[in-house]
């Protein structure tokens, strides 16, 4: 299979922590990489390469693999954490890349 | 800074086509694959297509298939999608994106502002 899934919508109180999953068959042979997307603006790389940050991504986010579900964790969640978020993986030919549905996180 | 900005969107009629413009800036353009990736209004994020260093390979999402070409211009640090046949279900926000990965990940690092192209009569 090549499709990733992810639950369309998640809160978490402020300052609590909240985990985002994704699952598919894909995941069980490569790592997920997760998106950041606010409204309007263009999708912001935040982990890849299963628990690496990019440089200037907040130390609260951290990614982590089991099987076939790939996890993405805010510890301590912001307001600012609020948007939607998406992960990818290269789906099981490894030629193409596939995005899950997107997570819209809501701060409470 | 490592910049990537799309250009050519814009409104076509179902049928007609649109070739669309990613202009690569602060890395070394022919070392990294660059994928288009889609967003259709209030929804997820859609991987188009892909090239390679050298254009020598090419992958598309199925959807698009014998309609879109990829492809890139090394000496111009600039990438391309030509859209034909379009169809209103094309209709989205078109992101570029540096794209990288390893034996066993992948990722789309950084990405462009997008450009709309829009599907209608």
């Amino acid at each position: 299979s090549s499709e990733l899934t992810q639950d369309p919508a998640v809160s978490v109180a402020l300052g609590q922590t909240v985990r985002i999953t994704c699952q598919g068959d894909s995941l069980r042979s490569y790592y997920a990489s997760w998106y950041q997307q606010k409204p309007g603006q263009a999708p912001v790389l935040v982990i890849y390469d299963k628990n690496n940050r990019p440089s200037g991504i907040p130390d609260r986010f951290s990614g982590s693999s089991s099987g076939n579900t790939a996890s993405f964790t805010i510890t301590g969640a912001r307001a600012e954490d609020e948007a939607d978020y998406y992960c990818n993986s290269r789906d099981s030919s490894g030629n193409h890349r596939v995005f899950g549905g997107g997570t819209k996180l809501t701060v409470l | 800074e490592v910049q990537l900005v799309e250009s050519g969107g814009g409104l076509v009629q179902p049928g007609g086509s649109l070739r669309l413009s990613c202009a690569a800036s602060g890395f070394t353009f022919s070392y990294y694959w660059m994928s288009w990736v889609r967003q259709a209004p209030g929804k997820g994020l859609e991987w188009v297509a892909n090239i390679k260093q050298d254009g020598s390979e090419k992958y598309y999402v199925d959807s698009v298939k014998g309609r879109f070409t990829i492809s890139r211009d090394n000496a111009k640090n600039s990438l391309y999608l030509q859209m034909n046949s379009l169809r209103a279900e094309d209709t989205a926000v078109y992101y570029c994106a540096r794209d990288r990965f390893t034996s066993n990940s992948g990722w789309f690092d950084p990405w462009g502002q997008g450009t709309l192209v829009t599907v209608s009569s």
